[in-house]
Protein backbone atom coordinates (compact mmCIF):
# COMPACT_ATOMS: atom_id res chain seq x y z
CA UNK A 1 0.00 0.00 0.00
CA UNK A 2 1.04 3.22 -0.10
CA UNK A 3 3.39 5.30 2.66
CA UNK A 4 4.90 8.42 3.75
CA UNK A 5 8.38 8.52 5.50
CA UNK A 6 9.31 11.35 7.30
CA UNK A 7 12.17 12.30 9.44
CA UNK A 8 11.56 11.74 12.75
CA UNK A 9 11.65 15.73 15.04
CA UNK A 10 12.29 17.76 16.42
CA UNK A 11 13.99 19.78 13.85
CA UNK A 12 15.78 23.01 16.22
CA UNK A 13 16.81 26.18 14.25
CA UNK A 14 17.77 29.60 14.89
CA UNK A 15 16.30 31.95 12.50
CA UNK A 16 17.52 32.98 9.18
CA UNK A 17 18.96 29.11 8.99
CA UNK A 18 18.43 26.72 5.78
CA UNK A 19 15.54 24.00 6.82
CA UNK A 20 15.16 20.32 4.85
CA UNK A 21 12.69 18.37 6.17
CA UNK A 22 13.35 14.79 3.74
CA UNK A 23 10.12 12.71 2.85
CA UNK A 24 10.09 9.77 0.77
CA UNK A 25 7.23 7.43 -0.11
CA UNK A 26 6.14 4.36 -1.64
CA UNK A 27 2.83 4.40 -3.94
CA UNK A 28 2.18 2.77 -7.54
CA UNK A 29 1.54 4.85 -10.24
CA UNK A 30 1.93 8.55 -10.56
CA UNK A 31 0.91 10.01 -7.26
CA UNK A 32 0.27 13.74 -6.39
CA UNK A 33 2.16 14.51 -3.60
CA UNK A 34 1.84 17.38 -0.64
CA UNK A 35 3.56 19.50 2.39
CA UNK A 36 0.79 20.53 4.65
CA UNK A 37 1.51 22.53 8.05
CA UNK A 38 -0.22 22.63 11.14
CA UNK A 39 0.07 25.57 14.09
CA UNK A 40 -0.66 24.73 17.45
CA UNK A 41 -4.47 24.15 18.37
CA UNK A 42 -4.97 24.43 14.64
CA UNK A 43 -5.67 21.92 11.65
CA UNK A 44 -3.91 21.25 8.74
CA UNK A 45 -3.12 23.79 5.90
CA UNK A 46 -1.71 23.15 2.90
CA UNK A 47 1.38 24.30 1.85
CA UNK A 48 2.33 23.36 -1.34
CA UNK A 49 1.75 20.43 -3.69
CA UNK A 50 3.04 18.88 -6.67
CA UNK A 51 1.08 16.84 -9.15
CA UNK A 52 3.67 15.14 -11.68
CA UNK A 53 7.35 14.23 -11.38
CA UNK A 54 9.56 16.93 -11.79
CA UNK A 55 7.64 19.58 -10.81
CA UNK A 56 8.57 22.31 -8.38
CA UNK A 57 5.60 23.48 -5.30
CA UNK A 58 6.41 26.60 -3.78
CA UNK A 59 4.70 28.74 -1.56
CA UNK A 60 5.97 31.00 1.50
CA UNK A 61 9.32 30.56 0.78
CA UNK A 62 8.90 26.42 1.02
CA UNK A 63 9.57 24.85 -1.85
CA UNK A 64 9.85 20.72 -2.38
CA UNK A 65 10.32 18.93 -6.04
CA UNK A 66 8.91 15.52 -7.05
CA UNK A 67 11.73 13.32 -7.98
CA UNK A 68 10.36 9.96 -9.15
CA UNK A 69 13.88 8.68 -9.61
CA UNK A 70 14.40 9.08 -5.89
CA UNK A 71 10.96 8.86 -4.75
CA UNK A 72 11.16 11.77 -2.65
CA UNK A 73 10.03 15.28 -1.94
CA UNK A 74 11.48 17.17 0.61
CA UNK A 75 10.71 20.38 1.91
CA UNK A 76 13.49 23.19 2.11
CA UNK A 77 13.25 26.43 2.79
CA UNK A 78 16.62 28.97 2.53
CA UNK A 79 16.03 31.01 5.87
CA UNK A 80 13.63 30.09 8.86
CA UNK A 81 11.93 32.55 10.73
CA UNK A 82 10.22 32.02 14.44
CA UNK A 83 6.50 32.00 12.59
CA UNK A 84 7.85 28.72 10.73
CA UNK A 85 7.51 26.63 13.98
CA UNK A 86 4.76 24.19 13.51
CA UNK A 87 4.45 20.38 12.45
CA UNK A 88 4.90 19.53 8.86
CA UNK A 89 3.72 16.62 7.22
CA UNK A 90 3.84 14.87 3.92
CA UNK A 91 1.46 13.44 1.93
CA UNK A 92 0.63 11.67 -1.26
CA UNK A 93 -2.58 11.21 -2.82
CA UNK A 94 -1.89 8.09 -5.19
CA UNK A 95 -3.37 8.32 -8.79
CA UNK A 96 -6.01 5.39 -8.57
CA UNK A 97 -8.63 7.30 -8.65
CA UNK A 98 -9.43 7.66 -4.56
CA UNK A 99 -9.02 11.54 -2.88
CA UNK A 100 -7.88 9.60 0.13
CA UNK A 101 -4.32 11.46 1.03
CA UNK A 102 -1.61 9.35 2.99
CA UNK A 103 0.47 10.75 5.64
CA UNK A 104 3.57 11.12 7.00
CA UNK A 105 3.91 10.99 11.21
CA UNK A 106 4.59 14.50 11.05
CA UNK A 107 8.07 16.76 11.23
CA UNK A 108 7.89 19.43 14.40
CA UNK A 109 10.34 22.31 13.51
CA UNK A 110 11.37 24.73 16.52
CA UNK A 111 12.84 28.60 15.19
CA UNK A 112 14.70 30.04 17.95
CA UNK A 113 14.83 33.33 17.77
CA UNK B 1 -16.34 31.66 0.86
CA UNK B 2 -16.30 30.15 4.14
CA UNK B 3 -13.88 27.13 4.68
CA UNK B 4 -14.48 23.69 6.13
CA UNK B 5 -16.37 23.86 9.16
CA UNK B 6 -16.32 21.64 11.93
CA UNK B 7 -18.23 21.42 15.66
CA UNK B 8 -17.89 21.71 18.71
CA UNK B 9 -14.43 22.67 18.83
CA UNK B 10 -13.91 20.91 21.75
CA UNK B 11 -15.45 18.28 23.53
CA UNK B 12 -15.29 16.31 26.86
CA UNK B 13 -16.75 13.01 27.26
CA UNK B 14 -16.96 10.02 29.54
CA UNK B 15 -16.21 6.17 28.68
CA UNK B 16 -19.40 4.62 27.36
CA UNK B 17 -20.83 7.18 25.45
CA UNK B 18 -21.59 8.10 22.12
CA UNK B 19 -20.73 11.45 20.45
CA UNK B 20 -21.35 13.11 17.72
CA UNK B 21 -19.38 15.45 15.51
CA UNK B 22 -20.52 17.70 12.76
CA UNK B 23 -18.35 18.84 9.26
CA UNK B 24 -19.61 21.44 6.69
CA UNK B 25 -17.94 21.33 3.65
CA UNK B 26 -16.62 24.25 1.46
CA UNK B 27 -19.44 24.94 -0.96
CA UNK B 28 -19.11 23.03 -4.04
CA UNK B 29 -17.02 20.12 -2.52
CA UNK B 30 -18.96 16.73 -2.61
CA UNK B 31 -16.43 14.86 -1.15
CA UNK B 32 -15.97 15.01 2.77
CA UNK B 33 -13.30 13.21 4.27
CA UNK B 34 -12.44 11.97 8.24
CA UNK B 35 -9.33 11.74 10.15
CA UNK B 36 -8.41 11.22 13.77
CA UNK B 37 -5.20 12.42 14.43
CA UNK B 38 -3.67 11.61 17.88
CA UNK B 39 -1.02 13.62 19.36
CA UNK B 40 2.63 13.34 17.76
CA UNK B 41 0.51 11.22 15.08
CA UNK B 42 -0.33 12.16 11.55
CA UNK B 43 -3.90 12.00 10.89
CA UNK B 44 -4.95 8.76 10.09
CA UNK B 45 -8.05 7.88 7.41
CA UNK B 46 -11.09 6.97 9.01
CA UNK B 47 -13.97 7.36 6.13
CA UNK B 48 -14.71 9.14 3.03
CA UNK B 49 -18.04 9.90 1.37
CA UNK B 50 -19.09 11.27 -1.95
CA UNK B 51 -22.47 12.06 -2.80
CA UNK B 52 -23.69 10.57 0.21
CA UNK B 53 -22.50 7.39 -0.72
CA UNK B 54 -19.06 5.64 1.31
CA UNK B 55 -16.53 5.70 -0.95
CA UNK B 56 -13.53 4.51 1.67
CA UNK B 57 -13.17 3.05 4.76
CA UNK B 58 -10.02 3.00 7.40
CA UNK B 59 -8.79 0.41 9.80
CA UNK B 60 -11.10 1.18 12.77
CA UNK B 61 -13.83 -0.73 14.78
CA UNK B 62 -17.63 -0.63 14.37
CA UNK B 63 -18.00 1.59 16.96
CA UNK B 64 -17.21 4.44 14.26
CA UNK B 65 -19.66 5.25 11.38
CA UNK B 66 -20.36 8.25 9.85
CA UNK B 67 -23.07 9.73 7.12
CA UNK B 68 -23.34 12.52 4.50
CA UNK B 69 -26.56 14.63 4.24
CA UNK B 70 -28.14 16.38 0.75
CA UNK B 71 -26.37 19.04 1.62
CA UNK B 72 -23.26 17.31 1.57
CA UNK B 73 -22.49 18.11 5.27
CA UNK B 74 -21.20 14.85 7.07
CA UNK B 75 -21.66 13.61 10.67
CA UNK B 76 -18.66 11.52 12.60
CA UNK B 77 -20.74 9.23 15.08
CA UNK B 78 -18.53 7.09 17.69
CA UNK B 79 -20.20 5.01 20.59
CA UNK B 80 -19.08 3.47 23.49
CA UNK B 81 -15.92 6.04 23.67
CA UNK B 82 -12.84 4.75 24.89
CA UNK B 83 -10.02 7.11 26.44
CA UNK B 84 -7.81 5.86 23.59
CA UNK B 85 -10.79 7.47 20.99
CA UNK B 86 -9.51 11.15 22.81
CA UNK B 87 -7.66 12.96 19.51
CA UNK B 88 -8.46 15.90 17.00
CA UNK B 89 -10.74 14.82 14.54
CA UNK B 90 -10.40 16.25 11.03
CA UNK B 91 -12.66 17.05 8.57
CA UNK B 92 -11.48 18.01 4.64
CA UNK B 93 -13.49 18.45 1.93
CA UNK B 94 -12.41 18.30 -2.02
CA UNK B 95 -13.69 18.35 -5.32
CA UNK B 96 -13.52 15.82 -8.22
CA UNK B 97 -11.64 18.18 -9.91
CA UNK B 98 -9.16 19.02 -7.61
CA UNK B 99 -6.14 17.15 -6.22
CA UNK B 100 -6.11 18.63 -2.76
CA UNK B 101 -8.03 17.97 0.47
CA UNK B 102 -9.18 21.31 2.49
CA UNK B 103 -9.25 20.91 6.48
CA UNK B 104 -11.30 22.45 8.81
CA UNK B 105 -9.55 23.35 12.27
CA UNK B 106 -10.81 20.39 14.14
CA UNK B 107 -12.97 19.11 16.93
CA UNK B 108 -11.09 18.02 20.03
CA UNK B 109 -12.26 15.14 21.59
CA UNK B 110 -10.75 14.43 25.39
CA UNK B 111 -12.85 10.74 26.81
CA UNK B 112 -11.94 11.27 30.57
Amino acid sequence: GDSVTQMEGPVTLSEEAFLTINCTYTATGYPSLFWYVQYPGEGLQLLLKATKADDKGSNKGFEATYRKETTSFHLEKGSVQVSDSAVYFCALRSSGGSYIPTFGRGTSLIVHP
Amino acid sequence: DAGVTQSPTHLIKTRGQHVTLRCSPISGHKSVSWYQQVLGQGPQFIFQYYEKEERGRGNFPDRFSARQFPNYSSELNVNALLLGDSALYLCASSSPSNTEAFFGQGTRLTVV
